[in-house]
């Protein structure tokens, strides 16, 4: 069982267009991380988002905490052919005491110029 | 200063041979972490370690160790290599144990032929 789903594991858009990709479970998570992963080269972080109902905005990347801490969002606004990636979330389990991150599958995004 | 670095970048080994991967934390990071990353499985933790000791394990077969330095710096080891065992591996460093927020190395993709 995948602690973090991902969805579209899949999402191929024009540049211009908008686009959300969503993390969601059924737990509750201290805090929420998102990634960006090229092609060869290893995960990014983008963002921490912590508290419930938290907002982020990282230049045309909006990154929402569900208010009770068991989801997250990323909204790309007029998305560029830069943006190609693959798109992690991942999270500490609330409680987990000294576990290590727990990782979606991912959101695989390709914006065609 | 220094993202997280690990060598070889690429390498390609036999079946039943062994291979050590190293990795280098980012300057007063103390836990690092490994990671095994296939197009199917996504990101599996293998283990992480914070002053020398391992403080988590995935759930990988014995095959797989590692080590920590004194000065933070990783190794780790598969053994008796299998063709399943070809995959991007991963580390990340944190200052702190506990999933805490971590950073990527780029990554040293094993070929198992």
């Amino acid at each position: 069982t995948q602690l973090l789903e991902q969805s579209p594991q899949f999402l191929s858009i024009q540049e211009g267009e908008n686009l959300t990709v969503y993390c969601n479970s059924s737990s509750v998570f201290s805090s929420l991380q998102w990634y960006r992963q090229e092609p060869g080269e290893g995960p990014v972080l983008l963002v921490t988002v912590v508290t419930g109902g938290e907002v982020k905005k990282l230049k045309r990347l909006t990154f929402q905490f569900g208010d009770a801490r068991k989801d997250s969002s990323l909204h790309i606004t007029a998305a560029q052919p830069g943006d190609t990636g693959l798109y992690l979330c991942a999270g500490t389990p609330r409680f987990s005491g000294n576990t290590p991150l727990v990782f979606g599958k991912g959101t695989r995004l390709s914006v065609i110029a | 200063k220094a993202g997280v670095t690990q060598t070889p970048r690429y390498l390609i080994k036999t079946r039943g041979q062994q291979v050590t991967l190293s990795c280098s934390p980012i300057s007063g990071h103390r836990s690092v972490s490994w990671y095994q990353q296939t197009p199917g499985q996504g990101l599996q933790f293998l283990f992480e370690y914070f002053s020398e000791t391992q403080r988590n394990k995935g759930n990988f077969p014995g095959r797989f160790s590692g080590r920590q330095f004194s000065n933070s710096r990783s190794e780790m080891n598969v053994s008796t290599l299998e063709l399943g065992d070809s995959a991007l591996y991963l580390c990340a460093s944190s200052r702190d144990t506990g999933g805490n927020t971590i950073y990527f190395g780029e990554g040293s993709w094993l070929t198992v032929v």
